[in-house]
């Protein structure tokens, strides 16, 4: 099993531009969350999904999408980069809502 | 809303023991898990409360008390390779998981 897995692992933005990081679990969980992290700060959770094509908001929600088509890809919508949206982004997924979240690597932002 | 307090910071000599404490405020409770994370990794669990006690692993245990939204995380016999940051998680109502701001936790020789 790979696990959680995350692309891209780094990438600039300029302001105003838009993208899409991916997040994929091959481990056939149904909850799948998205968390930012910030230098030095804990975990801040953008959305997360209980299930294929259910998702819903988290603490820090604005600015971002989600869709969940499948049970494997959770990926997370940028539109419009502002450089507050620089971060360190954290995919995770977990087979029931309160057991074991396990962590993709994180994509590397930063909005110039 | 749900909210949890850590100490920012704790350090300890190698071979000691460590606790680190985590008060939660949550409209909704599942359990309380604990994360360690190193510099430039990710997060990866450590431990499970989802009932008052204790819980040991290996070198780590965890308590929670419930009534008191009080958990905290125990180290043993401390080594280098601890130095690291740790988070306290509570699963709450919608199985939302909010995470604590994270303590940093420095092992000297």
């Amino acid at each position: 099993n790979a696990g959680v897995t995350q692309t891209p692992k780094f990438r600039i933005l300029k302001i105003g531009q838009s993208m899409t990081l991916q997040c994929a679990q091959d481990m056939n969980h149904n909850y799948m969350y998205w968390y930012r992290q910030d230098p030095g700060m804990g975990l801040k959770l953008i959305y997360y999904s209980v299930g294929a094509g259910i998702t819903d908001k988290g603490e820090v929600p604005n600015g971002y999408n989600v869709s969940r088509s499948t049970t494997e890809d959770f990926p997370l919508r940028l539109e419009l980069a502002a450089p507050s949206q620089t971060s360190v982004y954290f995919c995770a997924s977990t087979a029931g809502g309160t057991d074991t979240q396990y962590f993709g690597p994180g994509t590397r932002l930063t909005v110039l | 809303g749900q909210s949890l307090e850590q100490p920012s910071e704790v350090t300890a000599v190698e071979g000691a023991i460590v606790q680190i404490n985590c008060t939660y405020q949550t409209s909704g409770f599942y359990g309380l898990s604990w994360y360690q994370q190193h510099d430039g990794g990710a997060p990866t669990f450590l431990s499970y409360n989802g009932l008052d006690g204790l819980e040991e692993t290996g070198r780590f245990s965890s308590f929670l008390s419930r009534s008191d939204s009080y958990g905290y995380l125990l180290l043993q016999e401390l080594q280098m390779k601890d130095s690291a940051s740790y988070f306290c998680a509570v699963s709450g109502g919608g199985f939302k998981t909010i995470f604590g701001a994270g303590t940093r936790l420095f092992v000297k020789a």
